[in-house]
């Protein structure tokens, strides 16, 4: 079965720290990993994904994530986080022996402090 | 502009009433989701369809229904059977396996 872990339910950082959002996941045949924002009573935004290729993928906003196959991990980065990246963050997986089911984690709350 | 829409924004349901959340989209997707948010939780998988008039339950799928009659519409129903209704309820479409979910705005439901 699909299954994925965010371990924090939130993080706090600076803003101009660097921030990491974590993520792991649990799949059978080859995970494709996605990151989502969402802003409040708002659906998700896309922000990046990892299908195939280059482990670092780059994506909206200035994020980006690194796929480690031997850790099973997915986790975001942004180098210098801004105040306005608050948001809840969700990562997600489906894989090409898992059909269309696409399998979100519980959310971890980004607060950025000024 | 292609995108995904839901609706009402808002919804009130009195106890012992079935409701229906519409959401449409127009991005020739084949597949679409309902998930249900709760404060402080997760997205939780109720149904999704991969094809028209075919869907599979998600993971709390008890209490609700669905239909795919046509490609652009998968319409939720929130019975009298679910008892815990009150939540923000998402749909989201994707074009294939690999590609990312476009989601609506989100309806939120209260029971009053």
């Amino acid at each position: 079965a699909q299954s994925v872990a965010q371990p924090e339910d939130q993080v706090n950082v600076a803003e101009g720290n660097p921030l990491t959002v974590k993520c792991t996941y649990s799949v059978s045949g080859n995970p494709y990993l996605f990151w989502y924002v969402q802003y409040p009573n708002r659906g998700l935004q896309f922000l990046l994904k990892y299908i195939t290729g280059d482990n670092l993928v780059k994506g909206s906003y200035g994020f980006e994530a690194e796929f480690n196959k031997s850790q099973t991990s997915f986790h975001l980065k942004k180098p210098s986080a801004l105040v306005s990246d608050s948001a809840l963050y969700f990562c997600a997986v489906s894989s090409n022996t898992g059909g269309f089911k696409t399998i979100f984690g519980a959310g971890t709350r980004l607060f950025v402090k000024a | 502009d292609g995108g995904i829409t839901q609706s009402p924004k808002y919804l009130f349901r009195k106890e012992g009433q079935n409701v229906t959340l519409s959401c449409e989209q127009n991005l020739n997707h084949d597949a679409m989701y309902w998930y249900r948010q709760d404060p402080g939780q997760g997205l939780r998988l109720i149904y999704y369809s991969q094809i028209v008039n075919d869907f599979q339950k998600g993971d709390i799928a008890e209490g609700y229904s669905v239909s795919r009659e046509k490609k652009e519409s998968f319409p939720l129903t929130v019975t009298s059977a679910q008892k815990n209704p009150t939540a923000f309820y998402l749909c989201a479409s994707t074009d294939r396996l690999n590609t990312e979910a476009f989601f609506g705005q989100g309806t939120r439901l209260t029971v009053v």
